[in-house]
């Protein structure tokens, strides 16, 4: 099992360049988060996914959208990107009741 | 809101000097506190999963505690291999919509643990 996997692994953009981050887990987990880790700030979330064909709002949703594709994808897309969303993105997902488990991250830089 | 505090920020260490790492938390009910290790470049790693006062758990070298308050992580003759970023969250009860709970972590701010041959 490679467990959750993330492409790509950096990324620099220009500011109102957009992409899609990727996630992707062979666990057969229901729920699938993103987060983005800043120095100071620790571990703070995007938006997740609960279950195959929802999302929800995290605390930090501006700017980002997201895409429960099937069961096992969940990318982030950043329509027009700013210096503040430099960070490092983690996808995580879990089972319920279960822990999560994180993906190895996406480091992104905005110029 | 709920909200997590992990000290010391940064703990220096001898190899073989044991100390502990504080989590204080304050959530509205205790689903679960969790421990993860991260090292330089990479996702968090999985430690530990504490769901009640008074629960204890180990691993190798590491022992996690949890009281209604905060939670320690214990280190125990620490080696170099041991350095990392250790982060505490915690899941708070409910949660659920239409009997699904997403799991919502609230993550602290991290210590940095180094560990000196």
């Amino acid at each position: 099992n490679a467990g959750v996997t993330q492409t790509p692994k950096f990324q620099v953009l220009k500011t109102g360049q957009s992409m899609t981050l990727q996630c992707a887990q062979d666990m057969n987990h229901n729920s699938m988060y993103w987060y983005r880790q800043d120095p100071g700030m620790g571990l703070r979330l995007i938006y997740y996914s609960a279950s195959e064909g929802t999302t929800d709002k995290g605390e930090v949703p501006n700017g980002y959208n997201v895409s429960r594709l099937n069961k096992r994808e969940f990318s982030l897309r950043l329509e027009s990107a700013a210096p503040s969303q430099t960070s490092v993105y983690f996808c995580a997902s879990r089972q319920f009741g279960e822990t999560q488990y994180f993906g190895p991250g996406t480091r992104l830089l905005v110029l | 809101e709920d909200q997590v505090t992990q000290s010391p920020e940064a703990l220096r260490l001898q190899e073989g000097e044991s100390s502990s790492l504080n989590c204080s938390y304050t959530v509205s009910g205790l689903r679960g506190l969790f421990w993860y290790r991260q090292d330089p470049g990479k996702g968090p790693e999985f430690l530990f999963t504490l769901y009640s006062a008074g629960e204890e758990k180990e691993k190798e070298r590491l022992k996690a505690t949890l009281t209604k308050k905060e939670s320690f992580l214990h280190i125990t003759a620490p080696k170099p291999e041991d350095s990392a970023t250790y982060l505490c969250a915690v899941q708070a009860a409910g949660g659920n919509a239409g009997g699904t709970s997403y799991g919502k972590l609230t993550f602290g701010q991290g210590t940095i643990l180094t560990v000196h041959p």
